[in-house]
């Protein structure tokens, strides 16, 4: 079974600042899929970005960018130029590519994000 | 807005009375979700349509029955529920093809409480 792991509960970053949020997991599948999700205060859980594993590039959503190491099974997301509106929890999750039905997703536990004015 | 819509926003109940989740999305999606994210704890798979079918039931005690009449509604019938059971429920949708258009878009949630 896949598990995805967020060792940081909680992040603080100053408005304008870099901030960047860690991720493992631990999968025996060599095609797969990774997301961070953003739920802000209102519950919403919204799509923040997403990477296919058999693509070497880091994706890139405007402020937002991943370093995915697949060899160390590491997918973290930071977020630049920080916005009061960027606070949030961060969810990171995966998916298996494998199997032709849909796939759950596996969430990691989270990291709450506070900007500071 | 993400196309995926669920009411109640907020519920209360008591554990001997019946109620009804609603999702529905307007997405053209052809799998859709529940999920259950409790405080401190990641999000939880509940149960997962394809197509109206039932494909996955994540050992969800049977208090918990869901109902897909089609592809654009989902439903989470609710029958003598604990207070454990107090939660925030999440649905999703997706497209069946795979890849990245299977990307799972979630609604605002049900904020559920037992007393």
């Amino acid at each position: 079974a896949q598990t995805v792991t967020q060792s940081q509960p909680e992040m603080s970053v100053q408005e304008a600042e870099t901030v960047t949020l860690s991720c493992t997991y631990d999968t025996s599948e060599s095609d797969y899929y990774l997301f961070w999700y953003k739920q802000p205060p209102s519950r919403q859980m919204i799509l923040v970005i997403r990477q296919e594993a058999y693509k070497q590039q880091n994706a890139t959503e405007n402020r937002f960018s991943v370093n995915f190491q697949k060899a160390a099974k590491s997918f973290s997301l930071k977020i630049s130029d920080s916005q009061l509106g960027d606070a949030a929890m961060y969810f990171c999750a995966y998916r298996s590519a494998e199997g032709g039905s849909a796939r759950q997703l596996t969430f990691g536990s989270g990291t709450q994000l506070t900007v500071l004015p | 807005e993400t196309g995926v819509t669920q009411t109640p926003r907020h519920l209360v109940m008591g554990m001997t009375n019946k109620k009804s989740l609603k999702c529905e999305q307007h997405l053209g999606h052809n799998a859709m979700y529940w999920y259950k994210q409790s405080a401190k704890k990641p999000l939880e798979l509940m149960f997962v349509y394809n197509f109206k079918e039932q494909t996955e039931n994540n050992s969800v005690p049977s208090r918990f029955s869901p109902e897909c009449p089609n592809s654009s509604h989902l439903f989470l019938h609710l029958h003598t529920l604990q207070p454990e059971d107090s939660a925030l429920y999440l649905c999703a949708s997706s497209r069946r093809s795979g890849g990245a258009l299977e990307t799972q878009y979630f609604g605002p949630g049900t904020r559920l409480l037992v007393l």
